[in-house]
């Protein structure tokens, strides 16, 4: 069945260090690819997406783009801020009945 | 303004009492759903519902039940019958489409006594 996986582990990064968070994903079809950010204490809040191939989805100076020969969604930024610090999540849809299959999330830390 | 609130933000839970949480959204959405949040577990699916008046069970809804009776509200009540209840409770709503996204709520810290 349709499924998303996140790297292992949080990752720790200075301040205006380059950031990546790798997320695969299994699936048939073409499903569409969602990145999700948690902030301390909050709901989570819709990052960016890209619901077909070769698709860019960009926010706040995040960028991910849906690479179907290599079934993955990586999350990059530039030059991180210490406000990036947050949990992010992949996400696919659709999974199972029309649900949304999340990854494990990763925290990113930024140190300043 | 528009989006889905969920009370309280904190809650306690006795031993052997029934707990209701509250979500509420304005947003017009037909579906709605209730995740759970363990730390490093991600977000597990506890039910959701498509339409008012009906509702499915999602990945771990043992202990757990849930209602539809208004297309704005979908309040979670987490039973005695769910021995582990400590956790993040996030409420979340989305049109009912192929491209869905899904709106979430600030959550729910329930905490057991």
């Amino acid at each position: 069945g349709n499924s998303v996986t996140q790297m292992e582990g949080p990752v720790t990064l200075s301040e205006e260090a380059f950031l990546t968070i790798n997320c695969t994903y299994t699936a048939t079809g073409y499903p569409s690819l969602f990145w999700y950010v948690q902030y301390p204490g909050e709901g989570l809040q819709l990052l960016l997406k890209a619901t077909k191939a070769d698709d860019k989805g960009s926010n706040k100076g995040f960028e991910a783009t849906y690479r179907k020969e290599t079934t993955s969604f990586h999350l990059e930024k530039g030059s991180v801020q210490v406000s990036d610090s947050a949990v992010y999540f992949c996400a696919l849809f659709p999974y199972g009945n029309n649900r949304l299959a999340f990854g494990k999330g990763n925290q990113v830390v930024v140190i300043p | 303004d528009g989006g889905i609130t969920q009370s309280p933000k904190y809650l306690f839970r006795k031993e052997g009492q029934n707990v209701t949480l509250s979500c509420e959204q304005n947003l017009n959405h037909d579906a709605m759903y209730w995740y759970r949040q363990d730390p490093g577990q991600g977000l597990r699916l506890i039910y959701y519902s498509q339409i008012v008046n009906d509702f499915q069970k999602g990945d771990i809804a043992e202990g757990y039940s849930v209602s539809r009776e208004k297309k704005e509200s979908f309040p979670l009540t987490v039973t005695s019958a769910q021995k582990n209840p400590t956790a993040f409770y996030l409420c979340a709503s989305s049109i009912w489409r192929a491209e869905e996204t899904q709106y979430f709520g600030p959550g729910t810290r329930l905490l057991v006594l």
